[in-house]
């Protein structure tokens, strides 16, 4: 299995709204990101998970939230999000320190925020 | 900081070859990597390469590494319809965790 799973595919929210994104992997990998990608634009880092630990957050706004339940899972909490942060949200994992640091990505969750 | 350069746009003909160009400045990068993204979906790794090696060959992919230049570029030979996508060239470290990604180049094949 080489997989990584996102849901949803498609979610749209209100401003006020409270939403989560899912994402899953059965590889084994100790290592799990969060990107967004906005249209034409290359994926950008949020977040890093390392062993179930936060690793890396790129001053990400508190109003999205991480969250790896165990090392398969990784979530994305939002809340009072904008209408700018509409993007493709991009789940990855990867080996820890090995394997040429090599992603493997999902299909992504495109969020609309009205 | 590190930066990675590519060309935004190539247009092919169906059964010639695509070469897309990339340009990297950290001279540490250990791995260099080429991405494809088709519309709507995620990134997948296409093949990379080790900082120590000129060149890759995997199929109809031919990866070719300048480290003095710090260029690298992706063949794609006899291209298909199919390949029509986002390229994009990155580069890591060894042992971290970041990924720094070009801008994306957008390949069209003409039939």
């Amino acid at each position: 299995d080489t997989e990584v799973t996102q849901t949803p595919k498609h979610l749209v929210m209100g401003m006020t709204n409270k939403k989560s994104l899912k994402c899953e992997q059965h590889m084994g990998h100790r290592a799990m990101y969060w990107y967004k990608q906005k249209a034409k634009k290359p994926p950008e880092l949020m977040f890093v998970y390392s062993y179930e630990k936060l690793s890396i957050n790129e001053s990400v706004p508190s109003r999205f939230s991480p969250e790896c339940p165990n090392s398969s899972l990784l979530n994305l909490h939002l809340h009072a999000l904008q209408p700018e942060d509409s993007a493709l949200y991009l789940c990855a994992s990867s080996q820890e320190g090995g394997a040429g640091g090599e992603l493997f990505f999902g299909e992504g969750s495109r969020l609309t925020v009205l | 900081g590190e930066d990675v350069e590519q060309s935004l746009f190539l247009s092919v003909r169906e059964g010639d070859s695509s070469v897309i160009n990339c340009t990297y400045t950290d001279s540490s990068s250990t791995y260099l990597y080429w991405y494809k993204q088709e519309p709507g979906a995620g990134l997948q790794l296409l093949t990379y390469i080790f900082s120590n090696m000129d060149m890759k060959q995997d199929q109809r992919l031919t990866v070719l590494l300048n480290k003095k230049d710090k260029h690298l570029s992706l063949r794609i030979a006899d291209t298909q319809t199919g390949d029509s996508a986002i390229y994009f060239c990155a580069e890591s470290g060894t042992g971290g965790f970041k990924t720094i990604f070009g801008a994306g180049t957008r390949l069209f094949v003409k039939a």
